[in-house]
């Protein structure tokens, strides 16, 4: 079955050390999202990809990078840089920008 | 840049009973869409209806159904019948802007 894969699903880190998230899909989409909720809060855009080697920032991209070397994988690493990185991220996709997404299953990221 | 408003951070509903959660839109573009999404506590999101402004009838999923009111840059979510498995977080976000609203969490009470 065609999916979104977010690994894992929780992930503890220390502070200080960058932490990478994993989300492959096997939809054959060429856009590809992530998104940073707080508790009790929406959804804010990190970084966004429409197509293999480009990406674009959202609107909280400080302290986050990404890549697009594959069509199915967009990698999020969370850097020393982000202040306060413990957060649900969720990963999504769509056939392009602007289509309706299909979302991962979340990574829960507690630093500690 | 666009921008979607969802005023009402918590809902409550009799079971079997209708709700409408709110959620209106700011855009200068003539062509955009609409989508609204369930999150249950287990943090999955769910689509569950779209609406494009060209759509002539408001569109319907089963229980879903949305008041697109254009002049009005509302798109309300009608949920008929609530059942106790329609508890959740219910976010709606423009299709062009890839940004979502702050979100309604839905409590239906037995």
């Amino acid at each position: 079955d065609g999916g979104i894969t977010q690994s894992p699903k929780y992930l503890f880190r220390k502070e200080g050390q960058n932490v990478t998230l994993s989300c492959e899909q096997n939809l054959n989409h060429d856009a590809m999202y992530w998104y940073r909720q707080d508790p009790g809060q929406g959804l804010r855009l990190i970084y966004y990809s429409q197509i293999v080697n480009d990406f674009q920032k959202g609107d909280i991209a400080e302290g986050y990078s990404v890549s697009r070397e594959k069509k199915e994988s967009f990698p999020l690493t969370v850097t020393s840089a982000q202040k306060n990185p413990t957060a649900f991220y969720l990963c999504a996709s769509s056939i392009r920008r602007g289509y309706g997404y299909t979302f991962g299953s979340g990574t829960r990221l507690t630093v500690v | 840049a666009q921008k979607i408003t969802q005023t009402q951070p918590g809902m409550f509903v009799q079971e079997k009973e209708a709700v409408t959660l709110d959620c209106t839109y700011d855009t200068s573009d003539q062509s955009y869409g609409l989508f609204w999404y369930k999150q249950p506590s287990s943090g999955e999101m769910i689509f569950l209806i779209y609406q494009g402004s060209y759509d002539e009838q408001n569109a319907t999923e089963g229980r879903y159904s949305l008041n697109f009111q254009k002049a009005r840059k509302s798109a309300n979510l009608v949920i008929s019948a609530s059942q106790l498995g329609d508890s959740a977080m219910y976010f709606c976000a423009m299709r062009e802007d890839m940004r979502f609203g702050a979100g309604t969490r839905l409590t239906v009470k037995p």
